[in-house]
């Protein structure tokens, strides 16, 4: 079945440092790679999404990049800041409907 | 926008005792909406997909007796745990997506809930 993998399992960096976040999906008919943010007792929110039709997409500190050759997607953070200390999930699916299928997610620890 | 909201954001209950949890979307229809269940440090499992008007959907192995889903309207989805056990103590988490975005072409995002933390005692 479709299947996406997520690493690394855990991510440790200074404060200032980029993070990056990388994973890979099965499914080629994918065509929506959204990533999620998730604190601690809390529920997952949208930080930034791409689709199959863009290679690259920015929103301030934040970017993702996507081959869809290799099937590879990729989450970037510049300046990393201890707020952004959390787990992050990405996600591959079909418009239409289908089921969103989710990484195992990343600890991010951001030191300061 | 896309907010989604659960009601409660946690319950304590007694062994044998059913739980209801809400899932409503306040600013946006959601024909359909998911429902999560996350056991710790792990990713969201999907437990089934709720779609207004219709029977849900549930994901291989899991008891659609135990867990009674209804999707009345367009904003509001309850997942209701029947006869809990301790094994059902998890954080329960539910999503959303926008209709009128699906429908537009421009969104098919799901957009969660803050998820509702049982204890079954």
């Amino acid at each position: 079945g479709e299947n996406v993998e997520q690493h690394p399992s855990t991510l440790s960096v200074q404060e200032g440092d980029s993070a990056v976040i990388k994973c890979t999906y099965s499914d080629s008919a994918s065509n929506y790679f959204p990533w999620y943010k998730q604190e601690l007792g809390k529920g997952p929110q949208l930080i930034i999404d791409i689709r199959s039709n863009v290679g690259e997409k920015k929103d301030q500190r934040i970017a993702v990049t996507l081959n869809k050759t290799a099937k590879h997607f990729s989450l970037h953070i510049t300046e990393t800041q201890p707020e952004d200390s959390a787990v992050y999930f990405c996600a591959a699916s079909k418009t239409g409907g289908f089921k969103t299928i989710f990484g195992a997610g990343t600890r991010l620890f951001v030191k300061a | 926008g896309a907010v989604v909201s659960q009601h409660p954001s946690w319950v304590i209950c007694k062994s044998g005792t059913s739980v209801k949890i809400e899932c409503r979307s306040l600013d946006f229809q959601a024909t359909t909406m998911f429902w999560y269940r996350q056991f710790p440090k792990q990713s969201l499992m999907l437990m089934a997909t709720s779609n207004e008007g219709s029977k849900a959907t549930y994901e291989q192995g899991v008891e659609k007796d135990k867990f009674l889903i209804n999707h009345a309207s367009l904003t509001l989805s309850t997942l209701t745990v029947t006869s809990a056990h301790p094994e059902d103590s998890s954080f329960y988490i539910c999503s959303a997506r926008d209709t009128g975005h699906i429908l537009a072409g421009v969104s098919d995002t799901q957009y969660f809930g803050p998820g509702t933390r049982l204890t079954v005692l």
